[in-house]
């Protein structure tokens, strides 16, 4: 068992450049976030997802898309990345009825120059 | 509106002390509230939730928190600290629409000085 695995785990892009991040779980969970977390920030909820085929957009979605084309498959989309998208991005998972419970991925560390 | 803060950027602690990491919410209704726990180069990892129910919460790794409804606290305490508990931990409130997203803190790094 995995659990929550992110691809890559470190990536520099310069300005303009688009790029995807994948998110895989193998716990079938119906829920998957995307946040990003900013030093002196916590963690911020850029999209969710709950269940195969549908997204939702959280707190800080602009300048991201996702999609959700299998139950243990989120995609993190950024088509025209900015030095403000530098961040750490992780993904996470929970199950019905426990969706507060979230199990995360380990990260992917952008950095956007 | 839901939220958590953390007062605390930073706390240190020497090995064996007891430890508290405090963390204050504001939520309309009643509160569902998580401790999770970062280590270096790793993604969260959940500690413990209060629901309902006792307001002391007992958590992993020998972590508890107290549920304080009228100082609306929830602070996490370990009686003894170790140097491996050395990590950045988050509060956390979820989120009262059907998300079920975490609201989480700015985390509080602990330092356990051996």
């Amino acid at each position: 068992n995995a659990g929550v695995t992110q691809t890559p785990k470190f990536r520099v892009l310069k300005t303009g450049q688009s790029m995807t991040l994948l998110c895989a779980q193998d716990m079938n969970h119906e829920y998957m976030y995307w946040y990003r977390q900013d030093p002196g920030m916590g963690l911020r909820l850029i999209h969710y997802s709950v269940g195969e085929g549908t997204t939702a957009k959280g707190e800080v979605p602009d300048g991201y898309n996702v999609s959700r084309l299998k139950k243990q498959n989120f995609l993190l989309g950024l088509e025209s990345a900015a030095p403000s998208q530098t961040s750490v991005y992780f993904c996470a998972s929970s199950y019905w009825p426990s969706t507060d419970t979230q199990y995360f991925g380990p990260g992917t560390r952008l950095t956007v120059l | 509106a839901q939220s958590v803060a953390q007062p605390e950027d930073q706390v240190n602690v020497a090995e064996g002390n007891p430890l508290t990491v405090k963390c204050t919410y504001s939520v309309s209704g009643n509160p569902y509230l998580f401790w999770y726990v970062q280590y270096p180069n790793r993604g969260l990892q959940f500690l413990l939730k209060y629901i309902t129910g006792d307001n002391l919460v007992k958590g992993s790794y020998g972590f508890e928190a107290e549920f304080n409804k009228s100082q609306t606290s929830f602070h996490l305490k370990k009686p003894s600290a170790l140097v491996s508990d050395s990590a950045l931990y988050f509060c956390a409130v979820r989120a009262l629409t059907g998300a079920n997203n975490l609201f989480f803190g700015t985390g509080t790094r602990l330092t356990v000085i051996p």
